[in-house]
């Protein structure tokens, strides 16, 4: 089936430093989107992504969708320390919310 | 808050058993999903609703079942069940399928088999 690779697996920071993180694909997924997991929680959508070079922030969040379809890339600007969590990129081959392809996670620590 | 609520929150049972999770939507949406987490699998799509009838499947094995009521609430039925059953089981809800992918997630029920 589809996968996508997620890296880092984990990444352990300062805070105020930036943090990057991608995912990639051998197929191409037509919506990316990137999820975040606090403990004890659901993942929370973070930003979405509906075409190929599309660049999007929020807040301090910036992702973008990349031109092949094929890969996407999440950027944390000044971390703080409720940025700690798992990070999830997610892909949808249809595009939508149908059948989402979730990457295994980028679990996110910041050191105060 | 996400508004999607999951029951139980907890459960633990032994192998062979069968057990009910349930999942009440936002207020308004009409589509279900179900995913397991597990450590070395990572968010697993189960399978979707919409509107009571069933939209689309994943990795859902023969043993589970799932199934949305006329009031959008839905039950995921896990039966025969076995140690690598254990893991976190999501309900998530949207609109509508085409909903550009925003998922509204619950908070989950932790499945321990033992």
């Amino acid at each position: 089936g589809q996968q996508l690779n997620q890296s880092p697996q984990s990444m352990f920071i300062q805070e105020g430093e930036d943090v990057s993180m991608n995912c990639t694909s051998s197929s191409i997924f037509n919506t990316w989107l990137w999820y975040k997991q606090d403990p004890g929680e659901g993942p929370v959508l973070l930003i979405a992504l509906y075409k190929a070079g599309e660049l999007t922030s929020n807040g301090r969040l910036t992702a973008q969708f990349g031109i092949t379809r094929k890969d996407s890339f999440l950027n944390i600007s000044a971390s703080i320390p409720s940025d700690v969590g798992i990070y999830f990129c997610a892909g949808s081959p249809q595009g939508g919310s149908e059948k989402l392809v979730f990457g295994k996670g980028t679990k996110l620590t910041v050191n105060p | 808050d996400s508004g999607v609520t999951q029951t139980p929150k907890h459960l633990i049972t032994a192998t062979g058993q069968r057990v009910t999770l349930r999942c009440s939507p936002r207020s308004g949406d009409l589509s279900v999903y179900w995913y397991q987490q597990s450590l070395d699998q990572g968010l697993q799509f189960l399978i979707q609703y919409y509107n009571g009838e069933e939209r689309a499947k994943g990795n859902i094995l023969e043993r589970f079942s799932a199934q949305q009521f006329p009031d959008l609430h839905s039950e995921l039925n896990l039966s025969s069940l076995e140690l690598g059953d254990s893991a976190l089981y999501f309900c998530a809800s949207s609109v509508a399928p085409g909903s550009g992918g925003e998922l509204f997630f619950g908070e989950g029920s932790r499945l321990t088999v033992l």
